[in-house]
């Protein structure tokens, strides 16, 4: 079963408004990443997130971490069409040495010009 | 730097059949990691290798094998291809320590008829 739950599983907005997706997920983790997938293609990596980290930024982005809930959020300001993807919550479990992503279902934006 | 490349980038198959993925790292990069997506399963965990050895397994049949060579190149082998097999075959690599970002390439997808 995946690690990571994502709400909503769709989100339509306007260009220029915000758009936040959730994360959950279940067990101890190291750290946290959110990756966007245009069109079936490869993921691009925005960023990570490590388990005692609460917030990052990056440009437009802003990801918050609560461990205490299991969850995490990613919110993109002042949004463009190009923002249109698919974007994946991904944990790196607290387990051995290996390195072993587990991904969220995805949340599906489209951003209407 | 030139990004993590897959070959090749569309296959059509026939149940029954096998095929050879393959994925050559970012320059540098020890470690390789597969990931099968899937419109109902979404992205799972295939293997990860590292310095030529298999570090973690996901859960999939003995079917889907793995390995990587010297210069960190990496193939993946699926025998006896299902119809449900059918998927994007997704690469990423890293240096290989913990907590680091994982740098995707852009995919493999597999038809099998």
């Amino acid at each position: 079963s995946q690690q990571g739950e994502e709400d909503p599983q769709a989100l339509s907005i306007q260009e220029g408004e915000n758009a936040t997706m959730n994360c959950s997920y279940k067990t101890s983790i190291n750290n946290l990443q959110w990756y966007r997938q245009n069109s079936g293609r490869g993921l691009v990596h925005l960023i990570l997130i490590r388990s005692n980290e609460r917030e990052k930024h990056s440009g437009r982005l802003r990801v918050t971490l609560d461990t205490s809930k299991k969850s995490s959020s990613l919110l993109i300001t002042a949004s463009r069409a190009a923002d249109t993807a698919s974007y994946f919550c991904a944990t790196d479990l607290r387990m051995d040495s290996s390195y072993k992503l587990i991904f969220g279902s995805g949340t599906r934006l489209l951003v209407r010009p | 730097k030139a990004g993590v490349t897959q070959t090749p980038r569309y296959l059509i198959k026939t149940r029954g059949q096998q095929v050879t993925l393959s994925c050559s790292p970012i320059s540098g990069h020890r470690s390789v990691s597969w990931y099968q997506q899937t419109p109902g399963q979404g992205l799972q965990f295939l293997f990860e290798y590292f310095s030529e050895t298999q570090r973690n397994k996901g859960n999939f049949p003995g079917r889907f094998s793995g390995r990587q060579f010297s210069n960190s190149r990496s193939e993946m082998n699926v025998s006896t291809l299902e119809l449900g097999d059918s998927a994007l075959y997704l690469c990423a690599s890293s240096l290989g320590q913990r907590e680091e970002t994982q740098y995707f390439g852009p995919g493999t997808r597999l038809l099998v008829l």
